[in-house]
């Protein structure tokens, strides 16, 4: 079975580069959330859009912004990056008909800021 | 907020024994899932239980959502699965972010 396909699995940038990570969700999914896990931690929700619209959001600080496209896929885009942005990302998708919002994750993005 | 708690924090596990990993959560959840958080940083998605019990070869899984808790039982553990548990809530009304506990730190050791 399909599932999430993130782009790149690893990316290393320097101070105040940018960078874009991508998330392709499973066909038919119409929802996809972001996630970020720093180092020991549990991973802690960004945002999240349904339908190429934000639907939520959370601890995401300002110098990132995501979008939905028309095909579903989504983007995040991290600006000025920090050290401390240094984590794992995960894309999880699910699809709105599904009662219980099961939520699949993909195989994340390794973020080093150096 | 809406906490969800993991015990123990750390396991350490003579491989072929047994055990039992708890979560509670403070709101009912629509659904709750565990997760397992290979060495390798890939969440594998365990199970979906939002109530009830299932199994799957030497995990298996009860949620009680009235009192609020789930466990999650490891038979005869084995060297893979080491690495990190977590219990996650989605809560209601649709495009729900899911909320980790902290997790259960797994080591396995021959």
């Amino acid at each position: 079975a399909a599932g999430v396909i993130q782009s790149p699995r690893h990316l290393i940038k320097e101070k105040r580069e940018t960078a874009t990570l991508k998330c392709y969700p499973i066909p038919r999914h119409d929802t996809v959330y972001w996630y970020q896990q720093g180092p020991g931690q549990d991973p802690q929700f960004l945002i999240s859009f349904y339908e190429k619209m934000q639907s939520d959001k959370g601890s995401i600080p300002d110098r990132f912004s995501a979008q939905q496209f028309s095909d579903y896929h989504s983007e995040l885009n991290m600006s000025s990056l920090e050290l401390g942005d240094s984590a794992l990302y995960f894309c999880a998708s699910s699809f709105s008909g599904s009662v219980l919002d099961e939520q699949y994750f993909g195989p994340g993005t390794r973020l080093t800021v150096t | 907020g809406i906490q969800v708690e993991q015990s123990p924090p750390d396991l350490i596990l003579q491989e072929g024994a047994n055990s039992t990993l708890r979560c509670n959560f403070s709101d009912s959840v629509n659904n709750l899932q565990w997760f397992h958080q290979n060495p390798w940083g890939q969440l594998i998605n365990l199970f979906y239980i939002p109530s009830g019990t299932k199994q799957n070869g030497r995990l298996s899984a009860t949620t009680v959502a009235t009192e609020r808790y789930s466990l999650l039982y490891i038979s005869s553990s084995q060297t893979t699965d080491s690495g990190v548990y977590f219990c996650a809530r989605i809560g209601w009304g649709g495009y729900q972010k899911v909320t980790f506990g902290i997790g259960t730190k797994l080591q396995v050791i021959p």
